[in-house]
């Protein structure tokens, strides 16, 4: 079974320039995350699709970033303009169904990541 | 506000030498303690899911335990190949599937 795929890998922008990354999820999940990790720290979820719709972007600095999921599968996440302290990992992850409340016997919550995207804005 | 808390920041062991690393939360409502392993330049991986006090689970020389306030990562007889950054996420019952991550234990076995 295919991971999940991220690109590109590496990217070097200038600050107040504009960037995008794509994901592709392991197929059939519905619920697709972005995660943002900063060198040193755990993940910080930024947004969360289930299938095509925003189920929480609390967390996402609306005013620069923007994220969509058209057609519940691939998802593409844009930075403009970007700043320096945007210099991170960006992460992708998915997860086979969200809303049941999950159970020792159940695996469908677990999130699965992608390689991540090494964003450095000088 | 860390609501998880990993300790030690980085541990270096022996091969052969067994340790443990420390997972501990404050928040209520838990609805599942996971495990990842992270090697540089590489996303998370998946590792263990809890989800009740008293819960264990094992992988070949990693096993996770669970309590009311803490989990523990039990390394047993480590090789070189087990280093990585091993993190600790936990989710709310109050979120829709959000995991909030520890920074990290980055664990270093030499030979």
């Amino acid at each position: 079974e295919a991971g999940v795929a991220q690109s590109p890998r590496y990217k070097i922008i200038e600050k107040r320039q504009s960037v995008a990354f794509w994901c592709n999820p392991i197929s059939g999940h519905a619920t697709l995350y972005w995660y943002q990790q900063i060198l040193g720290q755990g993940p910080k979820l930024l947004i969360q699709f289930q299938n095509n719709g925003v189920v929480d972007d609390s967390q996402l600095p609306k005013d620069r970033f923007s994220a969509e999921r058209l057609k519940g599968v691939d998802s593409t996440l844009k930075i403009q303009p970007a700043k320096l302290e945007d210099s991170a990992v960006y992460l992708c992850a998915s997860s086979l169904v969200l809303g049941k409340e999950p159970t020792a016997s159940t695996s469908t919550h677990e999130q699965y990541f992608g390689p991540g995207t090494r964003l450095t804005v000088t | 506000e860390d609501q998880v808390t990993q300790s030690p920041e980085a541990l270096r062991l022996q091969e052969g030498e067994s340790s443990s690393l420390n997972c501990s939360y404050t928040v209520s409502g838990l609805r599942g303690l996971f495990w990842y392993r992270q090697d540089p330049g590489k996303g998370p991986e998946f590792l263990f899911t809890l989800y009740s006090a008293g819960e264990e689970k094992e992988k070949e020389r990693l096993k996770a335990t669970l309590t009311k306030k803490e989990s523990f990562l039990h390394i047993t007889a480590p090789k070189p190949e087990d280093s990585a950054t091993y993190l600790c996420a936990l989710r709310r019952g109050s979120t829709l599937g959000r995991l909030y991550f520890g920074r990290g234990t980055q664990l270093t076995v030499w030979p």
